[in-house]
């Protein structure tokens, strides 16, 4: 059974930093890793989608990264702005239907 | 690009009815869609596989006789919360596989609140 586990929980930082949430999961057999932001209250935004072949993905001030041998995925937020401030998710589907698996989550708060 | 829809995005119901949520993938025919449920605080949890033209997969601890889904076409899937209770109160979230890319899409989420 997946596993997907994010570190940390919940960070507080100070606006222009840069930040990484880190996202682990324990089947490696996954078809792609996707990470997403949830504002309080709110549905899923995708950020980024990086397929199981792919080694990291760039959209603007984010850079997602996969090691699948490791089952690890970083997602890199350059300059962080108070806009920021939300509950970013990592998702794994795998296993025949590719069920999505989500992390647990990280917090984000930036500060003005 | 893919767009999935759920109707409604927020409903409340009175405890012992029964609520009907549907997901449409509007650009593109999902034969799987699936469905999760999120709780306060709480990361998303899926619920069941919903297959178009069969019966849906349950994932273990929820009762199907009480999360009924009916996916009728390859565009639409329904979750029906049967004889909600408070408890039942909750984000529900549905996505829908897009065969042409491997990749699923997220519907905008429905918040069910049984009084």
């Amino acid at each position: 059974k997946q596993e997907v586990t994010q570190i940390p929980a919940a960070l507080s930082v100070p606006e222009g930093e840069n930040l990484v949430l880190n996202c682990s999961f324990t089947d490696s057999a996954i078809y792609n890793l996707q990470w997403f932001r949830q504002d309080p209250g709110k549905g899923l935004t995708s950020l980024l989608l990086i397929q199981s072949s792919q080694r990291e993905q760039t959209s603007g001030r984010l850079n997602a990264s996969l090691d699948k041998s490791s089952g690890r995925s970083t997602l890199y937020i350059a300059a962080s702005q108070p806009g920021d401030s939300a509950t970013y998710l990592c998702a794994v589907p795998s296993g025949g239907y590719q069920k999505v698996t989500f992390g647990t989550g990280t917090k984000l708060q930036v500060i003005p | 690009g893919a767009v999935v829809s759920q109707h409604p995005s927020r409903v409340i119901c009175k405890s012992g009815t029964s609520v009907k949520i549907e997901c449409r993938s509007l650009d593109f025919q999902a034969t799987t869609m699936f469905w999760y449920r999120q709780f306060p605080k709480q990361s998303l949890m899926l619920m069941a596989t919903s297959n178009e033209g069969s019966k849906a997969t349950y994932e273990q601890g929820v009762e199907k006789d009480k999360f009924l889904i009916n996916h009728a076409s390859l565009t639409l899937s329904t979750l029906t919360v049967t004889s909600a209770h408070p408890e039942d109160s909750s984000f529900y979230i549905c996505s829908a596989k897009d065969p042409g890319k491997e990749t699923q899409y997220f519907g905008p989420g429905t918040r069910l609140l049984v009084l």
